[in-house]
């Protein structure tokens, strides 16, 4: 069946130190892959997409996703964290029986406390 | 210009009660999406429209949700006989085809 897993319910991180929220995902062909952002109060935000090509994507407010197909991640980065990062993040594969439009498959969330 | 906008952002039902929740995509858009999100988890696919075609409602729990888009622009969830269990925020989202989705701010529904 096709999932998402993310195996941190939050991750921790110093103000200006690299920051990784991991993201693993089960499809049996070629996953469309999406990272989004939920701030308190406010709808999810997407912060960028994989779908073929360079494995490394980058989107916005500086985040970048590493796919490795291998290994079957999505890990979600940021070379320096900002207090403002902190968030809760959902990593997303589209599911390949849609027929074509994106219809989401959600991991669970992974919060993110960036501490000045 | 203006994002995805719900209404209410808040409702609170006696169960048993019929609740409908509005959106208002983006101008536009063709696609729109409604998904559940429970306290605490990641958001779960209801039902998608292109225009004013629903194409899939295959995540739809029961017969008592039911969702439409008469005129291919605003759509209503109704759920009919709320329960408990219906508790959730619901969220709705638009997208030009097959591009990324945005999100309205969702309606945060408690059943008591």
């Amino acid at each position: 069946a096709q999932s998402v897993a993310q195996p941190e319910d939050q991750v921790n991180v110093a103000e200006g130190n690299p920051l990784t929220v991991k993201c693993t995902y089960s499809v049996s062909g070629n996953p469309y892959l999406f990272w989004y952002v939920q701030y308190p109060n406010r709808g999810l935000q997407f912060l960028l997409k994989y779908i073929t090509g360079d494995n490394l994507v980058k989107g916005s407010y500086g985040f970048e996703a590493e796919f490795n197909k291998s290994q079957t991640s999505f890990h979600l980065k940021k070379p320096s964290a900002l207090v403002s990062d902190s968030a809760l993040y959902f990593c997303a594969v589209r599911d390949e029986f849609s027929g074509g439009y994106n219809k989401l498959i959600f991991g669970a969330g992974t919060r993110l406390a960036v501490h000045p | 210009g203006a994002g995805v906008s719900q209404s209410p952002r808040y409702k609170v039902a006696k169960r048993g009660q019929d609740v409908a929740l509005r959106c208002d995509p983006i101008s536009g858009h063709v696609s729109l999406f409604w998904y559940q999100q429970a306290l605490g988890q990641g958001p779960e696919f209801l039902t998608y429209f292109q225009n004013e075609a629903q194409l899939d409602k295959s995540g739809l729990p029961s017969d008592r949700f039911f969702a439409e888009r008469p005129e291919g622009s605003v759509s209503t969830l109704k759920i009919q006989r709320t329960q408990q269990e219906d508790s959730a925020v619901y969220l709705c989202a638009s997208s030009l085809r097959t591009n990324e989705q945005f999100f309205g701010p969702g309606t945060r529904l408690t059943v008591l």
